[in-house]
């Protein structure tokens, strides 16, 4: 059974950084692009960033502006998100999600049950 | 990359079909055969329902069908349940290698 479970989420400052965690098991790891999606509360998803499984190539919103970092370990099948310079906006739930082992990686499955980040004072 | 939009809210009784449209540019929506639909039933995560405009991964109803005219997607929910009951998002692949989702709708069951 696929499955994809994150952590590292939880209470942070404004300005302050977070490292989002995503482990992965029942497939193949390293040959799967990966993706990290948020939801505000109350609001609807936004996609945050991608990695591709082999080239480890990235990609992200144009509405990060360089704060959020996406990497991965395929030795320990986990994806990560690195979030620098943390706004109040950033408020959300994110969820890790598999993307499709299709040409171009297209949509997403499955998704984790993803983990809650507060940026508050 | 802004969101793609989609109505609010769509309602419909039990039995009934319903359609919730999702419209994008020609740099996603309009440019690729690459919509997919999830739904999201509260305090859950989202399902993959719909992948490719109109292709059912194995295990969703084939109460649920898409289709795509011009930057315009659409998902169709025939026979109506009160399951159904959920917000269903649009996403879509774009010319910048990147992903956008629709601005989400809540479909109610009357």
């Amino acid at each position: 059974e696929v499955q994809l479970v994150e952590s590292g989420g939880g209470l942070v400052q404004p300005g302050g950084s977070l490292r989002l965690s995503c482990a992965a098991s029942g497939f193949t790891f390293s040959n799967s692009a990966m993706s990290w999606v948020r939801q505000a509360p109350g609001k609807g998803l936004e996609w945050v960033s991608a990695i591709s499984g082999s080239s480890g190539r990235t990609y992200y919103a144009d509405s990060l502006k360089g704060r959020f970092t996406i990497s991965r370990d395929n030795s320990k099948s986990t994806l990560y998100l690195q979030m620098n310079s943390l706004r109040a906006e950033d408020t959300a739930i994110y969820y890790c999600a598999k993307v499709a082992a299709a040409t171009p990686p297209r949509w997403f499955d499955p998704w984790g049950q993803g983990t809650l980040v507060t940026v508050s004072s | 990359q802004s969101a793609l939009t989609q109505p609010a809210s769509v309602s419909g009784s039990p039995g009934q079909s319903i359609t919730i449209s999702c419209t994008g540019t020609s740099s996603d929506v309009g440019g690729y055969n690459y919509v997919s639909w999830y739904q999201q039933h509260p305090g859950k995560a989202p399902k993959f329902m719909i992948y490719d405009v109109s292709n059912r991964p194995s295990g969703v109803s084939n109460r649920f069908s898409g289709s795509k005219s011009g930057n315009t997607a659409s998902l169709t929910i025939s026979g109506l349940q009160a399951e159904d009951e959920a917000d269903y998002y649009c996403s879509s692949y774009t010319s910048s290698s990147t992903y956008v989702f629709g601005t989400g709708t809540k479909v109610t069951v009357l």
